[in-house]
């Protein structure tokens, strides 16, 4: 089982709330990512991370924001929760390496902005 | 037209049937396709990858590839209710980033 962890599990919090999403890796990985999966969705990368001090946004606008301060932390944070980011939110991470590059997920936070 | 695209069922089989599960993709450049178990409120796990056509085997699982006709398959021989799940196909350019299939919903029926 992977070593890469997300709190919460699950949040429901009023609109114009300030949240943060955690996600850490015990794996060393230098690669982190952050995607958005909505019920019978596909995944979609929304955030990216090569190493420290290194962030990308990916192929889904979104209005949050990430950091890389530390290899094995990614945190994800909305400065204001509008229902519209109701969704479930997967942290993963990889080695970098060529080739077939695995990532492994976190169990995921299941949003609810009310 | 999405670059990955993966029939999203619901697809419901009884114990012991084979699964086939497929995804096609437009591009070409794609060289290395992998498939996802995602269990109910868990992240997805990797089950299977593979860089070139033709099949590679891990226990009752098959996954197969054709480059020619970008097209991919996950078979699973002799299901078990422990593989329902949803099982999503990604496949990247080499180490860049995953594209996703919407992912099939499979029930193994007791």
């Amino acid at each position: 089982e992977a070593d890469i962890y997300q709190t919460p599990r699950y949040l429901v919090i009023g609109t114009g709330k300030k949240i943060t999403l955690e996600c850490s890796q015990t794996m060393g990985h230098d690669k982190m990512y952050w995607y958005q999966q909505d019920p019978g969705m596909e995944l979609h990368l929304i955030h990216y991370s090569y190493g420290v001090n290194s962030t990308e946004k990916g192929d889904l606008s979104s209005e949050s924001t990430v950091s890389r301060i530390r290899t094995e932390h990614f945190p994800l944070t909305l400065e204001s929760a509008r229902p519209s980011h109701t969704s479930q939110y997967l942290c993963a991470s990889s080695k970098g390496q060529e080739g077939t590059d695995t990532q492994y997920f976190g169990p995921g936070t299941r949003l609810t902005v009310l | 037209q999405k670059e990955v695209e993966q029939d999203p069922g619901p697809l419901s089989v009884p114990e012991g049937a084979i699964v086939s599960l497929n995804c096609t993709y437009s591009n070409s450049a794609f060289q290395y396709f992998m498939w996802y178990r995602q269990y109910s409120r868990k992240g997805p796990e990797l089950l299977m990858y593979t860089y070139s056509s033709g099949n590679k085997e891990d226990g009752r699982f098959t996954a197969q590839v054709d480059k020619s006709s970008k097209y991919i398959s996950l078979f699973i021989r002799d299901s078990q209710p422990s593989d329902s799940a949803t099982y999503l196909c990604a496949i990247s350019r080499g180490a860049q980033k995953l594209v996703f299939g919407q992912g099939t919903r499979l029930t193994i029926n007791p």
